[in-house]
């Protein structure tokens, strides 16, 4: 069963807007990370909050987390054209993946 | 980051035929592997999650003797597909953590394109 539900699903911007995807989920975790998976290949880490932790920056990337809500946000700032992915939430300890969000970035 | 392979990438096999995929930890010691299969436009499900020298735990609807998992080392787990048939066609991703890490970050297979014909 899913734990995470991205939303939203797909998101389409402009190459220097920034993209904001969200992702709720269930149970109580110790952390929560984010991925990006570009078309029919592997996903790369992109961040990891752990849940006594209420943001995280790296680089462009910005993560929050509400474990009152149980929901955390991935902020991309000033996109580009080779953001364009899926990116995933996934929850510990068993990692369950959430739905995605389809990100494209148009030039 | 810490590597994760994944043998093959690419596999094709007639229906009935069994088909083993390796998942490697090349420099960290594994001590709890994933593995997820992934439809066209889908998310990862979780399918089981396997510790060195035990027995994996297996997701809900997901058939332990059609896909069995073998992790024997730190290093390497082993999901073979039995009997693989059409409706087996998927990508299977692999991922590998240590419970010596603080931060329980799981680090991914580049995955297995499996096509049965």
């Amino acid at each position: 069963s899913q734990q995470g539900e991205e939303d939203p699903q797909a998101l389409s911007i402009q190459e220097g807007e920034n993209a904001t995807m969200n992702c709720s989920y269930k149970t109580s975790i110790n952390n929560l990370q984010w991925y990006r998976q570009n078309s029919g290949r592997g996903l790369v880490h992109l961040i990891l909050i752990r849940s006594n932790e209420r943001e995280k920056h790296s680089g462009r990337l910005r993560v929050t987390l509400d474990t009152s809500k149980k929901s955390s946000s991935l902020l991309i700032t000033a996109s580009r054209a080779a953001d364009t992915a899926s990116y995933f939430c996934a929850t510990s300890p068993k990692y369950i993946f959430g739905t995605g969000t389809r990100l494209k970035v148009l030039a | 980051g810490a590597v994760v392979s994944q043998h093959p990438s690419r596999v094709i096999c007639k229906s009935g035929t069994s088909v083993k995929i390796e998942c490697r930890s090349l420099d960290f010691q594994a001590t709890t592997m994933f593995w997820y299969r992934q439809f066209p436009k889908q998310s990862l499900m979780l399918m089981a999650t396997s510790n060195e020298g035990s027995k994996a735990t297996y997701e809900q609807g997901v058939e332990k003797d059609k896909f069995l998992i073998n992790h024997a080392s730190l290093t390497l787990s082993t999901l073979t597909v039995t009997s693989a048939h059409p409706e087996d066609s998927s990508f299977y991703i692999c991922s590998a953590s240590s419970d010596r890490s603080s931060s329980y970050e799981q680090y991914f297979g580049p995955g297995t394109r499996l096509t049965v014909t």
